[in-house]
């Protein structure tokens, strides 16, 4: 299977600020790479896939980039209602993997 | 409109079994990579298992040969059937589907795996 790790787990930021996320592959995969934003009691919200395709809806301070082993999320001005989790997921293979989560908190 | 809505969770006690159900509206469950991912309370995010539109499946280490994911083609309905259920099972349950590089997410059931 293939292992994400994201980074950081928490990080703590002011409305405004620019706010980068990283997913690092435990080996190189393509295009298959969605970023989601939860926050409590609610389900995952597609935020970007296909690594940086921007879901409809989703305000265009949010986007994705990366290749190989590689992925970030950038947020980039910070928004209140911004505040919450986020999660990466490869979906390259049949047997899904996540990122174990940033929480996005204010500083 | 496309539309996922799970059920079928609840308390169950250690060794019991369960029978989710996701309920498909605005497409054809049998036409799509169905899949199942769960939640524990406070934790992250874990894939359970998938159902290819040729009816290949794949489960996770974690609950192969207690859960059997199917689908039923008359109710445009996907299941995920699980036994020998332990406190470990217990989370949110969503399940979702994979079209045109997207994964759709339903709003999730809860199972609560005690005594």
């Amino acid at each position: 299977d293939i292992q994400m790790t994201q980074s950081p787990s928490t990080l703590s930021a002011s409305v405004g600020d620019r706010v980068t996320i990283t997913c690092r592959a435990s080996q190189s995969f393509s295009t298959w790479l969605a970023w989601y934003q939860q926050k409590p009691g609610k389900p995952p919200k597609l935020l970007i896939y296909k690594t940086s395709s921007l879901e409809s809806g989703v305000p265009s301070r949010f986007s994705g980039s990366g290749s190989g082993t590689e992925f970030t999320l950038t947020i980039s001005s910070l928004q209140p209602d911004d505040f919450a989790t986020y999660y990466c997921q490869q979906y390259s293979t049949y047997t899904w993997t996540f990122g174990q989560g940033t929480k996005v908190e204010i500083k | 409109e496309v539309q996922l809505v799970e059920s079928g969770g609840g308390l169950v006690q250690p060794g019991g079994s369960l029978r989710l159900s996701c309920a498909a509206s605005g497409f054809t469950v049998s036409n799509n990579y169905m899949t199942w991912v769960r939640q524990a309370p406070g934790k992250g995010l874990e894939w359970v298992s998938a159902i290819y539109s040729g009816g290949s499946t794949y489960y996770a280490d974690s609950v192969k040969g207690r859960f059997t994911i199917s689908r039923d083609s008359s109710k445009n309905t996907l299941y995920l059937q699980m036994d020998s259920l332990t406190a470990e099972d217990t989370a949110v349950y969503y399940c979702a589907r994979t079209a045109d590089g997207k994964n759709y997410w339903g709003q999730g059931t809860l199972v609560t795996v005690s005594s």
